[in-house]
């Protein structure tokens, strides 16, 4: 049972356009979400978070949408970069868990 | 820097080898896990450890083991590999609150089983 779903396994955008990510979630118990972005031959690293008790998050260029009811996010990529391919994972939790549930993840392509 | 350090980035191994990957933290993480990740399938975890000596079986722990006998040492082990567990292996570690702080992933290690 997938509970955090990518269902875009690739995306393809130019450079200086916006890039959205989307990712969906089945488990209404989920009450915190980040994104982790990946280069080939590396780990995942944080890129950004938010909490259920917010609906948006800024950091730079990117952004995190969180509509609750629709058990959507997104992540907003602006302007992007070359350097922003990669493979984005969105993972959820919830408050006292000691685990991470991730997406199956989206690779990202920017074209110059 | 903190850092979660895995001692190989590149295995190939025979299928019925026993097979060991050591992750090592410094961060004073209590949390630790294994995943692994294939194409389309995502991050999927094998095991965890929340404290020395202890762990939980993740999604897939079929066909693999691990050991933590010290809080910054976690060691995966394939007990007699196959070819289906070629794949990439991420180690993580975590502060207790893992819903708040997230993870710290290693660079990985790509196994290919032969």
């Amino acid at each position: 049972d997938q509970q955090v779903k990518q269902n875009s396994p690739s995306l393809s955008v130019q450079e200086g356009r916006i890039s959205i990510l989307n990712c969906d979630y089945t488990n209404s118990m989920f009450d915190y979400f980040l994104w982790y972005k990946k280069y080939p031959a590396e780990g995942p690293t944080f890129l950004i978070s938010i909490s259920s008790i917010k609906d948006k998050n800024e950091d730079g260029r990117f952004t995190v949408f969180l509509n609750k009811s629709a058990k959507h996010l997104s992540l907003h990529i602006v302007p992007s970069q070359p350097g922003d391919s990669a493979v984005y994972f969105c993972a959820a939790s919830r408050q006292g868990a000691q685990k991470l549930v991730f997406g199956q993840g989206t690779r990202l392509t920017i074209n110059p | 820097d903190v850092k979660v350090t895995q001692s190989s980035r590149y295995l190939v191994k025979r299928t019925g080898e026993k097979v060991f990957l050591e992750c090592v933290q410094d961060m004073d993480h209590e949390n630790m896990f294994w995943y692994r990740q294939d194409p389309g399938l995502g991050l999927r975890l094998i095991y965890f450890s929340y404290d020395v000596k202890m762990k939980e079986k993740g999604d897939i722990p079929e066909g693999y083991s691990v050991s933590r006998e010290k809080k910054e040492r976690f060691s995966l082990i394939l007990e007699s590999a196959s070819t289906n567990q070629t794949s990439m292996y991420l180690c993580a570690s975590s502060l207790v609150d893992s819903w708040y702080y997230g993870y710290t992933f290693g660079s990985g290690t790509r196994l290919t089983v032969v």
